[in-house]
């Protein structure tokens, strides 16, 4: 089974808009972290957000913020009042405490179209 | 916050010589660097890790041979591709991870990343 799943191989969104973008993912260990990566075209991975999975509270981070629901294994990003320069490729990842490996999804596409 | 350098940025080289690739992190001590590798328009995928001062761990599919991982410092981590060719043209990327970093052993900080091109 794919530890982190994205659904959305591409996604449009106006500027100024809100946009979210989908992740979820599995795994049987109680602790673990979830991250939020932005790809531009550079290639350099920024990273945007981090959920805790004992964090009692939603991660904001500015126009970022990540929808954590547990129990349904989601952990979808919302992106508030897109920017031109969101335009990139977003990656979802999760570290487990037991074990060294992150595992990735396979990324959205985000364009944001002025 | 945490740095790790990459170099070099790009590289082309001729197929059946060998290109070595540096990551560094320049601001903290790494007990675990990771080593990925990037098609274009997809995910990374871990080649394999490395923790200082022990021999790495390969992913299934990764030949340890071909793609020799050093980690011999706390700050160091190289990646040598031998006897490259063209099918090894990929965007490599390594990242950093330390017990003791902002989000505890879960954070991860990567480089820049090399663009390798094999002619």
């Amino acid at each position: 089974a794919q530890k982190i799943t994205q659904t959305q191989p591409g996604m449009f969104v106006q500027e100024k808009e809100a946009v979210t973008l989908d992740c979820t993912y599995d795994t049987s260990d109680p602790s673990y972290g979830l991250f939020w990566y932005k790809q531009p075209s550079s290639g350099e991975m920024i990273f945007l957000i981090y959920q805790g999975s004992y964090d009692q509270q939603n991660a904001t981070e500015g126009r970022y913020s990540l929808n954590f629901q547990k129990a349904r294994k989601s952990a979808n990003l919302v992106i508030s009042a897109s920017q031109l320069g969101d335009s990139a490729m977003y990656f979802c990842a999760m570290r487990e405490k037991t074990g060294n490996q992150f595992y990735f999804g396979t990324g959205t596409s985000l364009t944001v179209i002025p | 916050g945490a740095v790790v350098s990459q170099h070099p940025s790009w590289v082309i080289c001729k197929s059946g010589t060998s290109v070595k690739i540096e990551c560094r992190s320049l601001d903290f001590q790494a007990t675990t660097m990771f080593w990925y590798r990037q098609f274009p328009k997809q995910s990374l995928m871990l080649m394999a890790t490395s923790n200082e001062g022990s021999k790495a761990t390969y992913e299934q599919g990764v030949e340890k041979d071909k793609f020799l991982i050093n980690h011999a410092s706390l700050t160091l981590s190289t990646l040598t591709v031998t006897s490259a060719h063209p099918e090894d043209s990929s965007f490599y990327i390594c990242s950093a991870s330390w017990a003791s970093g902002t989000r505890g052993l879960y954070e991860q900080y990567f480089g820049p990343g090399t663009r390798l091109t094999v002619t």
